[in-house]
């Protein structure tokens, strides 16, 4: 049962312009939400996040919204960089939760073409 | 100098075999995790430790033994190595298991059992 869920396997976007990865959730329980980035052969590396007390965290080119309701969250990249290019995880833990570790959605490929 | 780290990077080896990934992380953090990535690229805990004291095992079979010498370390061996242990395993480690601390990942360890 998959509790975050991440519907895109890949987004393709030209640079410049904006990505929009979506992501999913069940567990109400999930409290908090990461995005980790993930080049190949390397371990994922951590972006942004947010708590369920935000519904928006901005840092630089990075912003991730958060509709608690809809259990929902988005990145968006504004302007997409080649650089950019990566698969995407978004990852919750409950509050607190730390030591349950991350679960995590099966990520977005995101391909920023020149 | 690398934050989290894994050794070896590749591992390949025989079914029936027990074979043993190391992982070291030098932030000081408290919780150290163990993570694998099956062939359907799902991120998934399955260990957590906390000051050398397991936390969570995630219905991981009993082939799979994590050890915690220091807390620096955590490193996980597998007993009689199966065809579906094949995938890539990251070690992550945070500050501490009560807060909902980013996680930081270590390149990871690919295994193949053959």
């Amino acid at each position: 049962d998959q509790q975050v869920k991440q519907n895109s396997p890949s987004l393709s976007v030209q640079e410049g312009r904006i990505s929009i990865l979506n992501c999913d959730y069940t567990n109400s329980m999930f409290d908090y939400f990461l995005w980790y980035k993930k080049y190949p052969a390397e371990g994922p590396t951590f972006l942004i996040s947010i708590s369920s007390i935000k519904d928006k965290n901005e840092d630089g080119r990075f912003t991730v919204f958060l509709n608690k309701s809809a259990k929902h969250l988005s990145l968006h990249i504004v302007p997409s960089q080649p650089g950019d290019s990566a698969v995407y995880f978004c990852a919750a833990s409950p509050f607190g939760g730390g030591a349950d570790g991350l679960t995590f959605g099966k990520g977005t490929h995101l391909i920023i073409q020149p | 100098d690398t934050a989290v780290s894994q050794t070896p990077k590749y591992l390949v080896t025989q079914m029936g075999n027990d074979k043993s990934i190391k992982c070291e992380q030098n932030l000081g953090h408290d919780t150290m995790y163990w993570y694998k990535q099956d062939s359907k690229k799902f991120l998934k805990i399955m260990f957590s430790y906390n000051n050398k004291e397991l936390i969570i095992n995630e219905t991981v079979p009993n082939r799979f033994s994590p050890k915690s010498p220091d807390k620096a370390h955590l490193n996980l061996h597998i007993n009689s190595l199966e065809l579906g242990d094949s995938a890539v395993y990251f070690c992550a480690s945070s500050l501490d298991p009560t807060r909902t601390d980013t996680q930081y990942f270590g390149p990871g360890t690919r295994l193949t059992v053959l």
